[in-house]
């Protein structure tokens, strides 16, 4: 069963602009990570938000949560071409199994 | 120089074959997972171990299995009677099987089965 849901699906900009996506779930979590892909590769851990914070930086990463709307965004700030990759948000379930969305495919031209 | 590896990188199999992907890693991780990821998809998971000698079926168990004899190796067979085995695999491990920790992931190995 997937919990997570990306928005938008796919995107496209140019590098020096921020990219910004949503991830959508369905039951309260414990915690919200975000991860990457890069094609044909596995998965790289980006940042892991805590039910109880609210916003969480990582260099240009900038992750919040609203729990009461059940959302989460990952902003990156000032993108470059080697950010082209997918990104996925992951939540986990009352057993600590992690679900995963489908993904937004980012495309960052320079 | 520590991480999760996984052979091979692409696997050709005739249908009706089982096939092993190996999963090895030296993180000394109690947790590992296997996830099926298809095309434009996101990723299920198909089995997880919390420890030596245990482990427990994901979403989509039908048509595979797993062991885990040694802390360090998950491998996973996908039997002639899974359906539609044509994916990408993926290897996982973390800490511990709680969502709190970070999952490292292996970089996949690519089935095709004709």
């Amino acid at each position: 069963s997937q919990q997570g849901e990306e928005d938008p699906q796919a995107l496209s900009i140019q590098e020096g602009e921020n990219a910004t996506m949503n991830c959508s779930y369905k039951t309260s979590i414990n915690n919200l990570q975000w991860y990457r892909q890069n094609s044909g590769r596995g998965l790289v851990h980006l940042i892991l938000i805590r039910s109880n914070e609210r916003e969480k930086h990582s260099g240009r990463l900038r992750v919040t949560l609203d729990t009461s709307k059940k959302s989460s965004s990952l902003l990156i700030t000032a993108s470059r071409a080697a950010d082209t990759a997918s990104y996925f948000c992951a939540t986990d379930d009352s057993w600590g199994k992690l679900q995963f969305g489908a993904g937004t495919q980012v495309v960052v031209t320079p | 120089d520590g991480g999760i590896t996984q052979s091979p990188k692409y696997l050709f199999r005739k249908e009706g074959q089982n096939v092993t992907l190996s999963c090895e890693q030296n993180l000394n991780h109690d947790a590992m997972y296997w996830y099926r990821q298809d095309p434009g998809q996101g990723l299920r998971l198909i089995y997880y171990s919390q420890i030596v000698n245990d482990f427990q079926k994901g979403d989509i168990a039908e048509g595979y299995s797993v062991s885990r004899e040694k802390k360090e190796s998950f491998p996973l067979t996908v039997t002639s009677a899974q359906k539609n085995p044509t994916a990408f695999y993926l290897c996982a491990s973390s800490i511990d099987r709680r969502g709190t920790y970070e999952q490292y992931f292996g970089p996949g190995t690519r089935l095709t089965v004709t």
